[in-house]
């Protein structure tokens, strides 16, 4: 069953500004990842944050996690073209043995 | 160098074929996965193995068997392939318990 519920489904930005993505789950989580899927290629981690976490930083990456809310907020600060992409969060992995995804945000960078 | 390869990248085949799908992880990981993504873009768990062992089975049509020759390799093999199998196949790996997976640039499978 589908956990991780993305917003928007596609974002469109100039070089430079800022990108925010929203993830929104059902159950409860130990940690939640975000995932970064360029056209036609395979999925690369980014980042992970822990339930005890709130806030966690990977150079131009921010993820907030709010588990009271069952969310979590991806942001891109000073965007580039390279980072056109679709960006999913997920959750489980461990010893649950599987990530569930969320739909995915289509992110478009124009230069 | 490649961590997690898979062969072949694309495949276009008639109704009613059998295909395998091969991946291989360099990484030393125990533990490798099948997901399968939609054309909407969906990517849902397939399969999961641990030391060669099936762990988990998602509610995946008996036309998909995996095979896992030595912790390195997870193959898919598809019997009878129906035109809603096309999609994009994604191996993955990970340590034993690593919540973080590593996926290879996937499979590209058009049935007609």
């Amino acid at each position: 069953s589908q956990q991780g519920e993305e917003d928007p489904q596609a974002l469109s930005i100039q070089e430079g500004e800022n990108a925010t993505m929203n993830c929104s789950y059902k159950t409860s989580i130990n940690n939640l990842q975000w995932y970064r899927q360029n056209s036609g290629r395979g999925l690369v981690h980014l980042i992970l944050i822990r339930s005890n976490e709130r806030e966690k930083h990977s150079g131009r990456l921010r993820v907030t996690l709010d588990t009271s809310k069952k969310s979590s907020s991806l942001l891109i600060t000073a965007s580039r073209a390279a980072d056109t992409a679709s960006y999913f969060c997920a959750t489980g992995g461990g010893s649950n043995y599987k990530l569930t995804f969320g739909k995915g945000t289509l992110l478009t960078v124009n230069p | 160098d490649t961590a997690v390869s898979q062969t072949p990248k694309y495949l276009v085949t008639q109704m009613g074929n059998d295909k395998s799908i091969k991946c291989e992880q360099n990484l030393g990981h125990d533990t490798m996965y099948w997901y399968k993504q939609d054309s909407k873009k969906f990517l849902k768990i397939m399969f999961s193995y641990n030391n060669k062992e099936l762990i988990i089975n998602e509610t995946v049509p008996n036309r998909f068997s995996p095979k896992s020759p030595d912790k390195a390799h997870l193959n898919l093999h598809i019997n009878s392939l129906e035109l809603g199998d096309s999609a994009v196949y994604f191996c993955a790996s990970s340590p034993t318990s690593g919540e973080t997976q590593y996926f290879g640039p996937g499979t590209r499978l058009l049935v007609l």
